[in-house]
């Protein structure tokens, strides 16, 4: 079946760090690709949607200069969360799909942890 | 915007009952997918419902489209410690994004 990789699994830095989270589809196309953040006990919250070669869309609300992201080909997408803070802690999680109208298939997530 | 509304929000059954729970939306959507998330992991794909009326097992789990398309149940029988996790439900419609349902979180009592 389609398989997503994602890494790293677990983070924990200092104020101000910026970290890059990697994005995989190891076995499909990936024309394009989600970047969620899920909260503890809450639902997955769609921060931005990214298509291979293009800019990507940011959900309201989300800050795309604090959030980069980058969709460089079809099996890579990356977040960098840039200057992360305290409140940036979360639980990111990535999905792919091959095309808009299929199923989405997801990463393992990162834990991100700033101290 | 569109929103998918979830229920149960959490259940304990024991170990051998079989569960429901289902999602319902007041937008029409495409596909109806079921995932499982595990603590600390990704949401894997159960099922996926592509037309309207549709009924699909994938082992002792059966999920339905419902005829109307603004409806979905997932049905798990006999069910076994495994299946604790959180559920979702998630409605695709044309070239829109994902909506989820908040989730069941399922506990099973051995």
């Amino acid at each position: 079946g389609a398989v997503v990789s994602q890494h790293p699994s677990w983070v924990i830095c200092k104020s101000g760090t910026s970290v890059k989270i990697e994005c995989r589809s190891l076995d499909f196309q990936a024309t394009t690709m989600f970047w969620y953040r899920q909260f503890p006990k809450q639902s997955l919250m769609l921060m931005a949607t990214s298509n291979e070669g293009s800019k990507a869309t940011y959900e309201q609300g989300v800050e795309k200069d604090k959030f980069l992201i980058n969709h460089a080909s079809l099996t890579l997408s990356t977040l960098t969360v840039t200057s992360a803070h305290p409140e940036d802690s979360s639980f990111y999680i990535c999905s792919a799909t091959s095309q808009q109208n299929q199923p989405q298939h997801f990463g393992d997530g990162t834990r991100l942890s700033i101290l | 915007g569109q929103q998918l509304n979830q229920s149960p929000q959490s259940m304990f059954i024991q170990e051998g009952e079989d569960v429901s729970m289902n999602c319902t939306s007041s937008s029409i959507f495409n596909t109806w997918l079921w995932y499982k998330q595990d603590p600390g992991e990704g949401p894997v794909l159960l099922i996926a419902l592509y037309k309207a009326g549709e009924l699909t097992s994938n082992g002792r789990l059966t999920a339905q489209f419902g005829i109307t398309r603004k409806d979905s149940f997932l049905n798990i029988s006999a069910s076994i410690p495994s299946d604790v996790g959180i559920y979702f439900c998630a409605g695709l419609s044309g070239n829109t994004p994902l909506v989820f349902g908040k989730g069941t979180r399922l506990s099973v009592i051995a």
